[in-house]
């Protein structure tokens, strides 16, 4: 069945960078996009970028001086690097499958941003 | 960006009762292709976002018939009928017909 689940550190000090890591299963990320979708606890819903099946990838303006989405296609993973971490960047994160919407999402990762 | 503005932030229900959630695009969501691309979500407390209808209308698989969605161009909605329990949490838009995608606010379900 079709599964994503992000993995990362839950704590990332302030000016550091963001590594997380979106490992699917189920599907090939040769045929579905992936997409990213952060939420600051008790706030919405925030897309920030998508990598396509052909590995291009597509970033929200806001983030994209900070933001970069890449994958091993062969491991099914999909990576997510955000630099200069400051604390409105504390959220949970999801990567997303894009089927016939974001049709399946992962259980999430809490990040925090602290010294 | 598209804004996505969701009403009302908060919506008190009696458990058996209906809901109405309104979701307005502050351009039209019909892409060039013929498709409108506005999807409804519910976020249950300490869960992820999970699919409930996608492209204006169309439920997506498991979710039962007393969810249902309409509206055209701006305008979109989002009803529940017979509400049960397991229906209460946040209920978000998304508009995904331009770039960026973006969500609405979300419409808290809660009982009355």
């Amino acid at each position: 069945q079709v599964q994503l689940k992000e993995s990362g550190p839950g704590l990332v000090q302030p000016s550091q960078t963001l590594s997380l890591t979106c490992t699917v299963s189920g599907f090939s990320l040769t045929s579905y996009n992936v997409h990213w979708v952060r939420q600051p606890t008790g706030k919405g819903l925030e897309w920030m970028g998508v990598i396509w099946t052909g590995g291009s990838t597509d970033y929200n303006s806001a983030l994209k001086s900070r933001l970069s989405i890449s994958r091993d296609t062969s491991k099914s993973q999909v990576f997510l690097k955000m630099n200069s971490l400051q604390t409105e960047d504390i959220a949970t994160y999801y990567c997303a499958r894009e089927g016939v919407a974001f049709d399946y999402w992962g259980q999430g990762v809490m990040v925090t941003v602290s010294s | 960006d598209v804004v996505m503005t969701q009403t009302p932030v908060s919506l008190p229900v009696s458990l058996g009762g209906q809901a109405s959630i309104s979701c307005r695009s502050s351009q039209s969501l019909v892409h060039s292709n013929g498709n409108t691309y506005l999807h409804w979500y519910l976020q249950k407390p300490g869960q992820s976002p999970q699919l409930l209808i996608y492209r204006v209308s169309n439920r997506f698989s498991g979710v039962p018939d007393r969810f249902s969605g309409s509206g055209s161009g701006t305008d979109f909605t989002l009803k529940i009928s017979r509400v049960e329990p397991e229906d209460l949490g946040d209920y978000y838009c998304l508009q995904s017909t331009h770039f960026p995608d973006t969500f609405g606010a979300g419409t808290k379900l809660e009982l009355k």
